[in-house]
């Protein structure tokens, strides 16, 4: 159980276009996504919280209307990187905590992470 | 501030030899702490969490981890590594607000030699 997709896996495009990205929870409700960015070699930066039927939240420094996020569902968040340059290629993981049984703690959910998308802006 | 150092960026191993990946944390309550791995290329997999009770926890594919409050550490280990364990290691610690995001260490690469 509490498996992740994410999709695409790779993507490809010019400058200037928008890229979505979908991340679903196959097997379980998933009332908060995260979405992470990663660096080559380096660890998972968060770059927002995202809770079902909510607006989502950003860390520090990240462009809302360079991203925006969707949680339409309990199963399915998307990211949505607009205008897309260069700078924004990196490599990009969602990952949602599933919501905890009835009288379970949310607190002892673990994040499932999706398999990630590479996103390559030419 | 809350924070997970992991103090190795490389370790090499032979395969069928131990293993020890460190973790140091720094929180001010009884943490929640994570072990994820990452193969190149691929997302996070979970290989073992603690929350309470027992300080040494049994993860997937023959891993443990031992938390140890008075030297804040949460570090990993397997008794014999194989040539499929070479990967990406990051540690992470649970906040327990609302927010309940996760905040990882730097990672530590797991390289096997045959």
């Amino acid at each position: 159980g509490a498996v992740v997709s994410q999709h695409p896996s790779r993507v490809i495009c010019k400058s200037g276009t928008s890229v979505k990205i979908e991340c679903r929870s196959l097997d379980f409700q998933a009332t908060t996504m995260f979405w992470y960015r990663q660096f080559p070699k380096q660890s998972l930066m968060l770059m927002a919280t995202s809770n079902e039927g909510s607006k989502a939240t950003y860390e520090q420094g990240v462009e809302k209307d360079k991203f925006l996020i969707n949680h339409a569902s309990l199963t399915l968040s998307t990211l949505t990187v607009t205008s897309a340059h260069p700078e924004d290629s990196s490599f990009y993981i969602c990952s949602a905590r599933r919501r905890p049984r009835q009288g379970g703690r949310f607190s002892n959910q673990p994040q499932h992470f999706g398999d990630g998308t590479r996103l390559s802006i030419l | 501030a809350q924070s997970v150092t992991q103090p190795d960026i490389h370790i090499t191993v032979s395969e069928g030899a131990s293993l020890e990946l460190r973790c140091n944390y720094s929180y001010g309550a009884t943490p929640y702490l994570f072990w994820y791995v990452q193969s190149p290329g691929q997302g996070l997999q979970l290989l073992l969490k603690y929350f309470s009770g027992d300080t040494l926890v049994q993860g997937i594919k023959g891993f443990e981890a031992e938390f140890k409050r008075s030297q804040s550490s949460f570090n990993l280990r397997k008794p014999s590594v194989h040539w499929s364990d070479a990967a990406e290691y990051f540690c992470a610690v649970g906040r327990m607000d609302s927010s309940y995001k996760l905040i990882f260490g730097s990672g530590t690469r797991l390289l096997v030699r045959p």
